[in-house]
C-alpha cells in the first residue's frame, strides 16, 4: 500500500490546457513537498508547504496543502511543452520525523 | 556552486556480480541520503548520513547492501551480490545541515543499474 496516492498517474495534454494533479494520503504530513523530474536527472524541488489550506504560487504553478495535511494538489494553468516531466509528491509524516515519503508520480506530457 | 556528483552514470553487470556507485555531495551540506527509484515509481529511502553517522537505514537490505561516509563527505553504496530485482536508479541527495521537514534535498543526476 502506497503512504502517498498520486492521481492521475499519466497525464497527456494539449499546449494551453489547464490541469490539476493529486497527492492523497490517509496519514498527516508535517509538510508536503513537490518535486519535478525530468529523463536522467534527479527529481528538482518546486514548493514546500508546511501549513494547512496553504496556497503557494510559483509562475503558472499552484499548490495547495488540504487543511488536514493529508492532501496536496498541484494545478498548471495553460500548460506548456517545458512542463512535461514527472511530477512528485513527498511528504514528511508527522510520525516518522526527517524520513521524506514519495509517492509513485504523474507522468506529465504536454503536447505542442 | 557544483550540484551532487554521482559516478558511473550507468553500470550493467550480471547477476551475482558485486557494484558500487560513488556520490559527493554539495560542499558543506551534512546531511546525504541515497535513494533507490524503480520504473515507474517515486523515490525509496535507503539510508541518511548526518555527517558520518549513518542515522537512517531501516529500509537497507543490509543482507547484500552496504555503505559508508568515511570522512563525512563522500559516499559509497555497494551491492554484493546483484541480483536482477536490483536493476533501479540509484539516487544520491544532501542537504545543508540536520535535516528538517523543510529542508531541500538536492538530489545528484543517478547512477542507472542494470542486471543481467
Amino acid at each position: 500500500t502506497q503512504l502517498l496516492e498520486q492521481s492521475p498517474q499519466f497525464l497527456s495534454i494539449q499546449e494551453g490546457e489547464n490541469l490539476t494533479v493529486y497527492c492523497n494520503s490517509s496519514s498527516v504530513f508535517s509538510s508536503l513537498q513537490w518535486y519535478r523530474q525530468e529523463p536522467g536527472e534527479g527529481p528538482v524541488l518546486l514548493v514546500t508547504v508546511v501549513t494547512g489550506g496553504e496556497v503557494k504560487k510559483l509562475k503558472r504553478l499552484t499548490f495547495q496543502f488540504g487543511d488536514a495535511r493529508k492532501d496536496s494538489s498541484l494545478h498548471i494553468t495553460a500548460a506548456q511543452p517545458g512542463d512535461t516531466g514527472l511530477y512528485l509528491c513527498a511528504g514528511h509524516m508527522a510520525t516518522s520525523g526527517s524520513r521524506l515519503t514519495f509517492g509513485e508520480g504523474t507522468q506529465l506530457t504536454v503536447n505542442p | 556552486e557544483a550540484g551532487v556528483v554521482q559516478s558511473p552514470r550507468y553500470k550493467i553487470i550480471e547477476k551475482k556480480q558485486p557494484v558500487a556507485f560513488w556520490c559527493n555531495p554539495i560542499s558543506g551540506h551534512n546531511t546525504l541520503y541515497w535513494y533507490r527509484q524503480n520504473l515507474g515509481q517515486g523515490p525509496e529511502l535507503l539510508i541518511r548520513y548526518e555527517n558520518e553517522e549513518a542515522v537512517d537505514d531501516s529500509q537497507l537490505p543490509k543482507d547484500r547492501f552496504s555503505a559508508e561516509r568515511l570522512k563525512g563527505v563522500d559516499s559509497t553504496l555497494k551491492i554484493q551480490p546483484a541480483e536482477l530485482g536490483d536493476s533501479a536508479v540509484y539516487l544520491c541527495a544532501s542537504s545543508p545541515r540536520l535535516a528538517g521537514v523543510t529542508d531541500t534535498q538536492y538530489f545528484g543526476p543517478g547512477t542507472r543499474l542494470t542486471v543481467l
